[in-house]
């Protein structure tokens, strides 16, 4: 199957302080990469949709502001935490989708800020 | 490697009849969970098993889960052309981190 580097894998900040994850499909364009995050005993929550060369598409109830999603080219997309407060600590995963009919997970970022 | 295999990779069927989707893991889990995926679109949560559980129903799914095997399974009974679309299952260890597999792509036929 295809590959989607997901990087850190963890990361501890202070409060304040912004954070930037990347998502980078490594042998296939993704056209879409979508952004999840995992509360804790939660099932993941679709935080936004990342196209190519156009702004994200949010989900009711997430901040752009706070996570500010770059999908700058075809293999890359970041999603930016800015001034992280410990309620961001969570577990974000993103995914890309390829071709339309199939979606590559990265391996998942542990955020916590202290 | 990634927690999570799931098979078949593709799956066929007629509407109608059920599809059975299979899931492997590595490691100890806390809990499995399937997601749906339709072209384009998120994830959506279908059904959480815990790992003392052995199996859970929601409407025409039904899961089971084998920890001294480490697999699970996803039946959709009764399908129609609607639940086409990308399953996949995910794994999360004790410190919640969750692993995917790589996904069973299914096609009803109407």
């Amino acid at each position: 199957g295809a590959v989607v580097s997901q990087h850190p894998s963890r990361v501890i900040c202070k409060s304040g302080t912004s954070v930037k994850i990347e998502c980078r499909s490594l042998d296939f364009q993704a056209t879409t990469m979508f952004w999840y995050r995992q509360f804790p005993k939660k099932s993941l929550m679709l935080m936004a949709t990342s196209n190519e060369g156009s702004k994200a598409t949010y989900e009711q109830g997430v901040e752009k502001d706070k996570f500010l999603i770059n999908h700058a080219s075809l293999t890359l997309s970041t999603l930016t935490v800015t001034s992280a407060h410990p309620e961001d600590s969570s577990f974000y995963i993103c995914s890309g989708e390829r071709g339309n009919t199939e979606a590559f997970f990265g391996q998942g970022t542990r955020l916590t800020v202290v | 490697s990634q927690q999570g295999e799931e098979d078949p990779q593709a799956l066929s069927i007629q509407e109608g009849e059920n599809a059975t989707m299979n899931c492997s893991y590595k490691t100890s889990i806390n809990n499995l969970q399937w997601y749906r995926q339709n072209s384009g679109r998120g994830l959506v949560h279908l059904i959480l098993i815990r790992s003392n559980e052995r199996e859970k129903h929601s409407g025409r799914l039904r899961v089971t889960l084998d920890t001294s095997k480490k697999s699970s399974s996803l039946l959709i009974t009764a399908s129609r052309a609607a639940d086409t679309a990308s399953y996949f299952c995910a794994t999360a260890s004790n410190n919640n981190d969750m692993r995917f597999g790589a996904g069973t792509r299914l096609t009803v036929k109407p």
